[in-house]
């Protein structure tokens, strides 16, 4: 068990409709990141925090994706106006500190499902 | 950039030995390995630090050759639990850059 859960495990919206999905970190840790897992792929890097601060979004990250971590503990994802290329695995991990010999833990996902 | 893992897919049986492999067209100064079985999570297997350091799994070993800018990951004696997709990861800019992954099977 790595300690980093993630709610809902599965959702399933019709395009168009906005979803928002909630991560909660491994306590102390200060890095949060957020993936996106497509089938037969190894997970993308779509943003992440240093404690509150966003620091960095991917570009291949649309205008209708945003996600927030307000306190420094958890983060949520939103997408609006889902599209049916949005349906994948999101994933979210945590690390102490952030540094690239730090390892990131990760949760067990939410499989998002666009009809 | 992605880094490439070789092979895309290996069958062992139980009790054989496996390589895979990971590489790099950037320099590296670590390379991270996880273990995803369908449906779960990724879990972390082993760091590997550029100077040698490593940190990680007692049954598993790993290489990292940072002239060549590759990795590889040792599975020996193989057990069923091995089986899933194994995913090696670059570090650029303090996050991860994931392959696409080599799927393991282990026959009984």
């Amino acid at each position: 068990d790595t300690g980093v859960s993630q709610d809902p495990r599965h959702k399933i919206t019709k395009r168009g409709q906005n979803v928002t999905f909630r991560c909660d970190p491994i306590s102390e840790h200060n890095r949060l990141y957020w993936y996106r897992q497509t089938l037969g792929q190894g997970p993308e890097f779509l943003t992440y925090f240093q404690n509150e601060a966003q620091l960095e979004k991917s570009r291949l990250l649309s205008d209708r994706f945003s996600a927030e971590r307000p306190k420094g503990s958890f983060s949520t994802l939103e997408i609006q106006r889902t599209e049916q290329g949005d349906s994948a695995m999101y994933l979210c991990a945590s690390s102490l500190r952030g540094t690239s010999t730090d390892t990131q833990y990760f949760g067990p996902g939410t499989r998002l499902t666009v009809l | 950039q992605q880094p490439v893992q070789s092979p895309q897919a290996v069958i062992l049986r139980e009790g054989e030995d496996a390589v895979i492999n990971c590489s790099s067209s950037k320099a590296l100064y670590s390379v991270h390995w996880y273990r995803q079985k369908h449906g779960e999570a990724p879990v972390f297997l082993m760091i590997l630090l550029k100077g040698g350091e490593q940190k990680g799994h007692e049954k598993i070993s790993a290489s990292f050759n940072e002239k060549k800018q590759q990795s590889s990951l040792y599975l020996t004696a193989s057990q069923l639990s091995y089986s899933g997709t194994y995913f090696c990861g670059t570090d650029r800019d303090d996050k991860i850059i994931f392959g696409k992954g080599t799927r393991l099977h282990i026959l009984p």
